[in-house]
């Protein structure tokens, strides 16, 4: 597509549950990116892959947190027995290289309640 | 670790007025270094970026940002703001040959007309 879509846009979920987050980048697109952004902070890095596998996964904060990239191109964020505390907005990015900067979709917002 | 300090998290100015948003890092080796901008209801999107060569960037919409190593800084700058220019800028460094990129906490700019 034109550029990185994500979905849902939106999701509540309740604290304990499991939640799967796509991530959708431009074709062509090795590189990709899973930040997340609360409010009032920017983006913090969580993991990046080149093709299929994890290049650098420093950035996810417990095993409760999981991605996969298996075809190199569509991403998944897992996240496991939520916590209020991941709520946030997800934002994923891909690049060609690492001098061109990012190409970042809208996010998914999401509410543990 | 790599680092980003964004000197101002809110600034207010007129229309017409002059911009400068400090940026400073903290990182010894060769850097790539970018200005993103997140309009109010949009995605994050590249403002600008530098790796290497004339220090003085130019980016859309007559921003412009200079890098100073000595300083560990780039600022971006833009001589006359627009009440269009009302937004949030983040600005992000990735190092070492990696592609992981660090961004800092933002400075919300309010441009009054």
């Amino acid at each position: 597509g034109a550029g990185v879509s994500q979905t849902p846009s939106n999701k509540v979920t309740e604290k304990g549950k499991y939640v799967e987050l796509r991530c959708d980048p431009i074709s062509g697109h090795t590189a990709l990116y899973w930040y997340r952004q609360s409010l009032g902070q920017g983006p913090e890095f969580l993991i990046y892959f080149q093709g299929t596998g994890a290049a650098d996964d420093s950035g996810l904060p417990n095993d409760r947190f999981f991605a996969v990239r298996p075809e190199g191109s569509v991403s998944t964020l897992k996240i496991q027995r939520t916590e209020r505390g991941d709520s946030a907005v997800y934002l994923c990015a891909s690049s060609l290289d690492r001098r061109n900067g990012y190409t970042f979709g809208s996010g998914t917002r999401l509410t543990v309640v | 670790a790599q680092s980003v300090s964004q000197h101002n998290h809110h600034v207010i100015l007129s229309e017409a007025a002059s911009l400068e948003l400090g940026c400073n890092y903290s990182y010894g080796g060769t850097v790539n270094l970018f200005w993103y901008v997140q309009y109010p209801g949009q995605h994050l999107q590249l403002l600008l970026k530098y790796f290497s060569g004339d220090p003085l960037v130019k980016g859309i919409k007559g921003f412009e940002a200079e890098f100073i190593k000595s300083k560990f800084s780039f600022n971006l700058r833009k001589p006359s703001v627009q009440w269009s220019d009302t937004a949030e800028y983040f600005c992000a460094v990735n190092g070492g040959g990696g592609f992981k990129t660090i961004f800092g906490a933002g400075t919300r700019l309010f441009v009054k007309a």
